[in-house]
């Protein structure tokens, strides 16, 4: 069973604060990860996506990778008002039919909430 | 850009209605996917298809099905609607295996089963 496990929240952070948001996965063969946003009634946007183990930074971004750990996590620095919104993990796991084909699992998602 | 587009961004449908939701990438994607999305329950993989006239299930294929006779679009079909299918449904696409599987989400439609 494929599980990609995320606190709910909400996470609260005053504005210009770091928010820490963790995510981890059971699949042990997993090598790709990615960090969606999503605004209330919209759909997800891609943020970042990482695949080695350490850091990847982008803007007031960043996504830390631990493969032993099976632990995945995103970093917002300089939390805007903005950045209110659910933030999910998604992990690439092989497909049911396997022969190469793969799906992404999603986790349930943390609400961030920035408090101006 | 990549744009994916779905049917209708709200639809109402009575128990028993067969539904069709339509959705249309223009970026020449191999790969298509449909989810649902539920409070509490989170993102969750219907079916998706690697290839034009391919599908593959998802997690929660049960009462669905799908259609793919050309690239650019993946239709999602609810044979007989019922009231627990009432959910908001989003398409996805991405590049392909081995080049690229970052997935872009179309609008949604949130569909209402009465």
């Amino acid at each position: 069973q494929k599980e990609v496990e995320q606190n709910s929240g909400p996470l609260s952070v005053p504005e210009g604060a770091i928010a820490s948001l963790n995510c981890t996965y059971s699949d042990r063969v997993s090598q790709s990860f990615f960090w969606y946003r999503q605004y209330s009634g919209k759909s997800p946007e891609l943020i970042m996506s990482i695949y080695s183990n350490g850091d990847k930074e982008d803007g007031r971004f960043t996504a830390q990778l631990n493969k032993a750990s099976q632990y995945v996590s995103l970093l917002i620095r300089d939390s805007q008002p903005s950045d209110s919104a659910t933030y999910l993990c998604a992990v690439k796991t092989a497909g049911y039919s396997g022969a190469g084909s793969y799906q992404l699992t999603f986790g349930k998602g943390t609400k961030l909430s920035v408090i101006p | 850009d990549v744009k994916v587009t779905q049917s209708s961004r709200y639809l109402v449908k009575r128990t028993g209605e067969k539904v069709f939701l339509e959705c249309v990438q223009d970026m020449d994607h191999e790969n298509m996917f449909w989810y649902r999305q539920d409070p509490g329950l989170g993102l969750r993989l219907i079916y998706f298809s690697y290839d034009v006239k391919m599908k593959e299930k998802g997690d929660i294929p049960e009462g669905y099905s799908v259609s793919r006779e050309k690239k650019e679009r993946f239709s999602l079909i609810l044979e007989s609607a019922s009231t627990n299918q009432t959910s908001m449904y989003l398409c996805a696409s991405s590049l392909g295996r081995g080049f690229g599987e970052t997935q872009y989400f179309g609008p949604g439609t949130r569909l209402l089963v009465l």
